[in-house]
C-alpha cells in the first residue's frame, strides 16, 4: 500500500478555501486515493475518492495529475466545523487501509 | 449511509482484567472489519482484519493472545483486551466495508470508537 506524505498542520480563516497536497510517489495501479475526515474522539468519516482528474461531491473536490504521485482535497469556503484533521490513503479496495499522520487544519474566526 | 456503531463508547477497568468491544454494521452485512488502534494527537494504527467465521489476521507486532478478535456473523465483530494493562489505554476504532448500491467503490465505514483506560 502507498505511502503518503502530508502537511502536519494547516491553518486558515472562515470563508477561505483550503488546498491540502498529498504526496504518494509509490501509488499503485490499483489504488484509489482516498481522503478522510476525524474530529476528536470520533471515528474517520469517508470525505472523497476518486482515481484520476477530479472528482467534486457536496463537500469537497479531488484533484489528481495524470502521474497519479500526488493528489489535492480541495474544501471550498471552510468554516470553524471543518477543523479537523485529514487523511490522504492509497486504498485498493481490498478493505486493509493504512494511515499516515494526517494534516490537522485549523479553520480560525 | 452505512452505519457502524460500537459498544461500549468508553470503559474503565482495573488493570489485569478482560475488556471486550462490539463492532457492529446496523444496516448492512460486512464480511471484513478491521480493528485500530489510536494514540492521542496520533495517527490509528491497523490492528487486525476481522474475516467472518475464519480466524482474524493481524499485522506485525501486534499480540494475538492480547487482542482477541471474534467475527461470528456479517454484523457483528468484537475484540477482547485481555488481561488489559495501563499501556492498552487508548482509542479502539473498528470500520466495515461494504459495496453498497450506487457506489462504484468499497467505501469503508469507521465505528465512533472507544475509549478504554486501564487503572
Amino acid at each position: 500500500l502507498a505511502k503518503t506524505t502530508q502537511p502536519i498542520s494547516m491553518d486558515s480563516y472562515e470563508g477561505q478555501e483550503v488546498n491540502i497536497t498529498c504526496s504518494h510517489n509509490n501509488i499503485a495501479t490499483n489504488d484509489y486515493i482516498t481522503w478522510y475526515q476525524q474530529f476528536p474522539s470520533q471515528g474517520p468519516r469517508f470525505i472523497i475518492q476518486g482515481y484520476k482528474t477530479k472528482v467534486t461531491n457536496e463537500v469537497a473536490s479531488l484533484f489528481i495529475p495524470a502521474d497519479r504521485k500526488s493528489s489535492t482535497l480541495s474544501l471550498p469556503r471552510v468554516s470553524l466545523s471543518d477543523t479537523a484533521v485529514y487523511y490522504c490513503l492509497g486504498d485498493n479496495q481490498g478493505g486493509k487501509l493504512i494511515f499516515g499522520q494526517g494534516t490537522e487544519l485549523s479553520v480560525k474566526p | 449511509g452505512a452505519v457502524v456503531s460500537q459498544h461500549p463508547s468508553r470503559v474503565i477497568c482495573k488493570s489485569g482484567t478482560s475488556v471486550k468491544i462490539e463492532c457492529r454494521s446496523l444496516d448492512f452485512q460486512a464480511t471484513t472489519m478491521f480493528w485500530y488502534r489510536q494514540f492521542p494527537k496520533k495517527s490509528l494504527m491497523l490492528m487486525a482484519t476481522s474475516n467472518e467465521g475464519s480466524k482474524a489476521t493481524y499485522e506485525q507486532g501486534v499480540e494475538k493472545d492480547k487482542f482477541l478478535i471474534n467475527h461470528a456473523s456479517l454484523t457483528l465483530s468484537t475484540l477482547t483486551v485481555t488481561s488489559a494493562h495501563p499501556e492498552d489505554s487508548s482509542f479502539y476504532i473498528c470500520s466495515a466495508s461494504a459495496g453498497l448500491a450506487g457506489h462504484s467503490y468499497n467505501e469503508q465505514f469507521f465505528g465512533p470508537g472507544t475509549r478504554l483506560t486501564v487503572l
